[in-house]
């Protein structure tokens, strides 16, 4: 098993471009989450998804957007990126009732110019 | 609103020299309290859950402890490979309400 993948690991955006990441995993979890974690911050919930077709939004929503089309993917896009946005991305996954066990992918560190 | 507060900020050890982390928390109806271990460059890897006031797990080196304020990470013996970060997480609420994380405690041990 793969667990948690996320593309790109790295990326380099300048202000205002937009780009997705990607989520996958490969465990059958329904719970999926977006974290940013920054230098002396700790991890910070974005959006996290409780199954196929749903979102919603968690500590710091603004300037992302999310979707979970399918229930082995969950994509994180940023429309007009700023350089607030540099920070590395993690994504999780866990299982229902379980939600505190939460699996973690490798993370992509992304730069805004 | 909850908050959780870990300490020291960094911690450097002998190897051999064991010695605790901290994690204090503020939360309105604990549900359960999360040790993971991150490597540099990594994500955050599941450790422990502790659910009530007494528990206690084990796993090689290392001891979670809960109590009504705060948890420890009781690392015996450490080896240089037990260097990392250790992040302390809270739940409240329901079975599958969000994690509120602390900073992180990184922890160095030399050989």
């Amino acid at each position: 098993n793969a667990g948690v993948t996320q593309t790109p690991k790295f990326r380099v955006l300048k202000t205002g471009q937009s780009m997705t990441l990607l989520c996958a995993q490969d465990m059958n979890h329904e719970y999926m989450y977006w974290y940013r974690q920054d230098p002396g911050m700790g991890l910070r919930l974005i959006h996290y998804s409780v199954g196929e077709g749903t979102t919603a939004k968690g500590e710091v929503p603004d300037g992302y957007n999310v979707s979970r089309l399918k229930k082995q993917n969950f994509l994180l896009g940023l429309e007009s990126a700023a350089p607030s946005q540099t920070s590395v991305y993690f994504c999780a996954s866990s299982s229902p009732g379980l939600a505190g066990e939460q699996y973690f992918g490798p993370g992509t560190r992304l730069t805004v110019t | 609103e909850d908050q959780v507060t870990q300490s020291p900020e960094a911690l450097r050890l002998q190897e051999g020299e064991s010695s605790s982390l901290n994690c204090s928390y503020t939360v309105s109806g604990l549900r359960g309290l999360f040790w993971y271990r991150q490597d540099p460059g990594k994500g955050p890897e599941f450790l422990f859950t502790l659910y009530s006031a007494g528990e206690e797990k084990e796993k090689e080196r290392l001891k979670a402890t809960l109590t009504k304020k705060e948890s420890f990470l009781h690392i015996t013996a450490p080896k240089p490979e037990d260097s990392a970060t250790y992040l302390c997480a809270v739940q409240a609420g329901g079975a599958n309400s969000k994690l509120t994380f602390g900073k992180g405690i990184t922890l160095s041990v030399r050989p």
